[in-house]
């Protein structure tokens, strides 16, 4: 079984300021691991995963996050935060090979502030 | 082109009815899923199908039955509903792994509201 700790449930940041969000995890075996981000009133998108390979990965809008096995840490940066970022962020993981159920953390509130 | 719809989105009801919650997916993914999330955003998963097949069962009461008449269709029926049920349903498809774009993709989800 796996699980998700995001140890942040709100980080405020003033705009064009660099942000980080947390997300550790625990596994037994090796992993998926994913970044969501849910604006208000809407579901989840994919915001960026890493599968296998490098363990930097980048998203469209300047998101990044690094897989760290020894760490067990996949944290989720910005350099420079836009108002349009304001959103919660969900880390989530899933065991590799065949079908594994995709465990969510409890989300990160990310508010920009002007 | 919505590529997962949930109706209704918003579903206001009293205790003790019955209500269903549909889901359709146009990905041509074939495994589909049920989540809850709560209040404070938690989301768990209720149920996961495959191919029409039920392969996730979490511990979701027996009033909550998932129906998949094909693999591009689950819906969600619930019965006897009660004041813990109100929540955000979400709906989700994946397509099969190895395709390289393993992620699910949500529908934007209902929010049942039990008075």
């Amino acid at each position: 079984a796996q699980s998700v700790t995001q140890l942040d449930s709100q980080v405020p940041v003033f705009e064009e300021a660099p942000v980080e969000l947390r997300c550790n995890y625990s596994s037994s075996v090796s992993v998926y691991l994913f970044w969501y981000v849910q604006y208000p009133n809407q579901g989840l998108q994919l915001l960026l995963k890493y599968l296998s390979g490098s363990t930097l990965v980048e998203s469209i809008n300047g998101f990044e996050a690094e897989f760290n096995k020894s760490q067990t840490s996949f944290h989720l940066r910005k350099p420079s935060v836009h108002i349009s970022d304001t959103a919660e962020y969900f880390c989530a993981v899933s065991g590799s090979g065949g079908y594994q159920k995709v465990t969510f953390g409890t989300g990160t509130k990310l508010q920009v502030i002007p | 082109d919505t590529a997962v719809s949930q109706t209704p989105k918003y579903l206001v009801t009293q205790m003790g009815n019955d209500k269903s919650i549909k889901c359709e997916q146009n990905l041509g993914h074939d495994t589909m899923y049920w989540y809850k999330q709560d209040s404070k955003k938690f989301l768990k998963i209720m149920f996961s199908y495959n191919n029409k097949e039920l392969i996730i069962n979490e511990t979701v009461p027996n009033r909550f039955s998932p129906k998949s008449p094909d693999k591009a269709h689950l819906n969600l029926h619930i019965n006897s509903l009660e004041l813990g049920d109100s929540a955000v349903y979400f709906c989700a498809s994946s397509p099969p792994e190895g395709q390289g774009n393993y992620g699910y993709t949500f529908g934007s989800g209902t929010r049942l509201t039990v008075v």
